[in-house]
């Protein structure tokens, strides 16, 4: 099945700072997303994004479909954006629309 | 929030046991998809319905089991309760099965721990 690829699995940032994380897929897909696991818990949509660019205030997002990778950009960083950032994607090939989730990249922010 | 509600929060039962967890998707979407998360294991997709119908089943064991009724809403009947089932269960829903949109849309979670 579809492999999905999250860099880097643990992140150390000052507030204040940007970043970048990534995430590999091993096939064709017709879903991708981005999701925000805060401390309680909660999974929470940032991005749909199965192919090109979107921006929601501090936090864009480029995918890039031919090459299968998509970016997540968080600039400005704030104490809040700590947790774990969750890919996701949807494999073409699948006649499910199930979702398979990456291993995660978890951030903390300091003051 | 998402518009995905899930019932109970947090539930804690004991090794044999069976539980319902329930889950209504947001208002207009058919889809329901049910996911766990656990340590070892990571987000895992379960068991997906549309409009009533199984659509798709992932690693979900046969102790497990699911339905969606006529209002939409979905329950997962998890049976002879194991420890290893203590996890956090997600309930997702999306407006269509198919199209060019099909955005997933989590719920709050319910967390299991079998003692």
């Amino acid at each position: 099945g579809i492999q999905v690829e999250q860099s880097p699995p643990d992140l150390i940032l000052q507030e204040g700072a940007n970043s970048t994380l990534r995430c590999n897929f091993s096939d064709s897909v017709n879903n991708l997303q981005w999701f925000h696991q805060n401390p309680w818990g909660q999974l929470i949509n940032l991005f749909y994004i199965p192919s090109g660019t979107k921006q929601n205030g501090r936090l864009s997002a480029t995918t890039v479909a031919t090459e299968r990778y998509s970016l997540l950009y968080i600039s400005s960083s704030q104490t809040t954006d700590s947790g774990v950032y969750f890919c996701a994607v949807g494999p073409r090939m699948d006649s499910s629309y199930k979702l398979i989730f990456g291993s995660g990249t978890r951030l903390l922010v300091r003051p | 929030d998402s518009g995905v509600t899930q019932t109970p929060k947090h539930l804690i039962t004991a090794t044999g046991q069976r539980v319902t967890l329930r889950c209504s998707p947001r208002s207009g979407d058919l889809s329901v998809y049910w996911y766990q998360q656990s340590l070892d294991q990571g987000l895992q997709f379960l068991i997906q319905y549309y409009n009533g119908e199984e659509r798709a089943k992932g690693n979900i064991l046969e102790r497990f089991s699911a339905q969606q009724f006529p209002d939409l809403h979905s329950e997962l009947n998890l049976s002879s309760l194991e420890l290893g089932d203590s996890a956090l269960y997600f309930c997702a829903s999306s407006p269509r099965e198919r199209g060019a949109y099909n955005e997933q849309f989590f719920g709050p979670g319910t967390r299991l721990t079998v003692l």
